[in-house]
């Protein structure tokens, strides 16, 4: 079964609206949780890197205080994305990583963002 | 700056072709090599990892191995069938805890 849930699925909004998006490890703990972006025909690009209980690290040109990332907790990370515009519809998608594990990185479903 | 090159971008094959998807990455420093799937508006499903210090891994119809030093990698699918549709993708990392770079993936789809 699913090892990590990501919700919504889908969003469909008017521009200028903030949208979470919620990334939950079930039945781990994750040391890391990974933000990454896919447009259309594109590969996914990271975003930004959240461990636990810090500040996330953004990847050059991802602006920090346009998508707010927050990991409270080893089983969630939330990507907020403040007054988003028509160019921020786009693929989201997490994907996390267990402690002291060799195992690969799990990874959500996905959230289809689409700004109107 | 690791970059993973996946080329064709898209390849259509008759079911029951055996086909061979490549991957290629600039820097050998790797920790693993990661092949997934994904299908149309979905998220990933892993299909199989390798770690540098291994050459191949199979499960089942597939087998995927690793050259490190030339920095390529390829997935073998044997026998295809029309529910192998999906969008390959390969991505590379250089730790136990790090990003994955990938590959803007290979679009597959098996004819009837």
């Amino acid at each position: 079964g699913a090892v990590v849930s990501q919700h919504p699925s889908w969003v469909i909004c008017k521009s200028g609206t903030s949208v979470k998006i919620e990334c939950r490890s079930l039945d781990f703990q994750a040391t890391t949780m990974f933000w990454y972006r896919q447009f259309p025909k594109q590969s996914l690009m990271l975003m930004a890197t959240s461990n636990e209980g810090s500040k996330a690290t953004y990847e050059q040109g991802v602006e920090k205080d346009k998508f707010l990332i927050n990991h409270a907790s080893l089983t969630l990370s939330t990507l907020t994305v403040t007054s988003a515009h028509p160019e921020d519809s786009s693929f989201y998608i997490c994907s996390v990583t267990i402690r002291d594990s060799n195992q690969p990185q799990h990874f959500g479903d996905g959230t289809r963002l689409s700004i109107l | 700056k690791q970059e993973v090159t996946q080329i064709p971008a898209a390849l259509s094959v008759p079911e029951g072709e055996n086909l061979v998807l490549n991957c290629s990455f600039t820097d050998s420093a790797i920790y693993n090599l990661q092949w997934f799937r994904q299908d149309p508006g979905k998220g990933l499903t892993s299909l199989l990892l390798i770690q540098s210090s291994q050459r191949e891994q199979t499960s089942g119809r597939l087998n995927a191995s690793l050259d490190k030093s030339s920095g390529r990698s390829t997935l073998y699918i044997a026998a295809s069938q029309p529910g192998d549709s999906a969008t390959y993708l390969c991505a590379v990392s250089t730790g136990a805890n790090s990003k994955l770079t990938f590959g803007k993936g290979i679009t597959l789809s098996v004819r009837p």
